[in-house]
C-alpha cells in the first residue's frame, strides 16, 4: 500500500505570496493531519481534516488553512507569506478503526520564503 | 496541557553501545505514546507505540515501557548500529488526533 505523498517536495516563495500544499493520504484512511516543524518551535500542529470537515485546529493565524476533498486528499494554504513560514511541512493521515490515534506521515514539503 | 519533555541532546554513540532516550509526559485521562524517528530530508517515520499502562512497544529492536506511575516511556536499545542515526521524536496522542511532539533528539552512532 503507497504510503503518504505530498507535492511539492520543495518551494521557494517570497514574502507576500501564497502557497498551496498537496497532501494525498494512505488508501482507505480518511483523518489527515498537518504539522509545521522549524528549528526554533519544533513539531507543532495545524488542523486535522476528516470527512471533509475540520474537526481540530492547532494555535496558528487565520493565513493558515485547509481543506479536505470527498477522495480525503488534502490541501493546505498559506496566505501573505512571511519570513517565519519557511519550515518542513508534514501531513499525516489515520486509519479507521482501532488504531484511529496513530498517524502516519509523508515526506513532507519544504517551504522557503525569502 | 498536554506535554512531552525530552532527553536533551545530541547524544553520539558507538556502535553496539546501549542507547537510553528519556520522555516523561503530562497528559489527562490515557493517552497513546509514540516513538517517531526522522533521516535526514525525510518525514517521520512511527518506530513504536503503546497504548496503555505498561504496555510495551517494540520494533527493529528499539523498545519502550509506558510507566503510568512515572509519565515515562523511555527508548531503549540493546545495541545500536550506525544505521539508527537519526533523530527521534516521544509523542503523545489524545482522541482528536492531534500528537504532541518532544523537541526531539539527535542521535548519531559512529562506527
Amino acid at each position: 500500500k503507497a504510503g503518504v505523498t505530498q507535492t511539492p517536495r520543495y518551494l521557494i516563495k517570497t514574502r507576500g505570496q501564497q502557497v498551496t500544499l498537496s497532501c494525498s493520504p494512505i488508501s482507505g484512511h480518511r483523518s489527515v493531519s498537518w504539522y509545521q516543524q522549524t528549528p526554533g518551535q519544533g513539531l507543532q500542529f495545524l488542523f486535522e481534516y476528516f470527512s471533509e470537515t475540520q474537526r481540530n485546529k492547532g494555535n496558528f493565524p487565520g493565513r493558515f488553512s485547509g481543506r479536505q476533498f470527498s477522495n480525503s486528499r488534502s490541501e493546505m494554504n498559506v496566505s501573505t507569506l512571511e519570513l517565519g513560514d519557511s519550515a518542513l511541512y508534514l501531513c499525516a493521515s489515520s486509519p479507521p478503526g482501532p488504531n484511529t490515534d496513530t498517524q502516519y506521515f509523508g515526506p513532507g514539503t519544504r517551504l522557503t520564503v525569502l | 496541557g498536554d506535554s512531552v519533555t525530552q532527553m536533551e541532546g545530541p547524544v553520539t554513540l558507538s556502535e553496539e553501545a546501549f542507547l537510553t532516550i528519556n520522555c516523561t509526559y503530562t497528559a489527562t485521562g490515557y493517552p497513546s505514546l509514540f516513538w517517531y524517528v526522522q533521516y535526514p530530508g525525510e518525514g517521520l517515520q512511527l518506530l513504536l507505540k503503546a497504548t496503555k499502562a505498561d504496555d510495551k512497544g517494540s520494533n527493529k529492536g528499539f523498545e519502550a515501557t509506558y510507566r503510568k506511575e512515572t509519565t515515562s516511556f523511555h527508548l531503549e536499545k540493546g545495541s545500536v548500529q550506525v544505521s539508527d542515526s537519526a533523530v527521534y521524536f516521544c509523542a503523545l496522542g489524545g482522541s482528536a488526533r492531534q500528537l504532541t511532539f518532544g523537541s526531539g533528539t539527535q542521535l548519531t552512532v559512529l562506527p
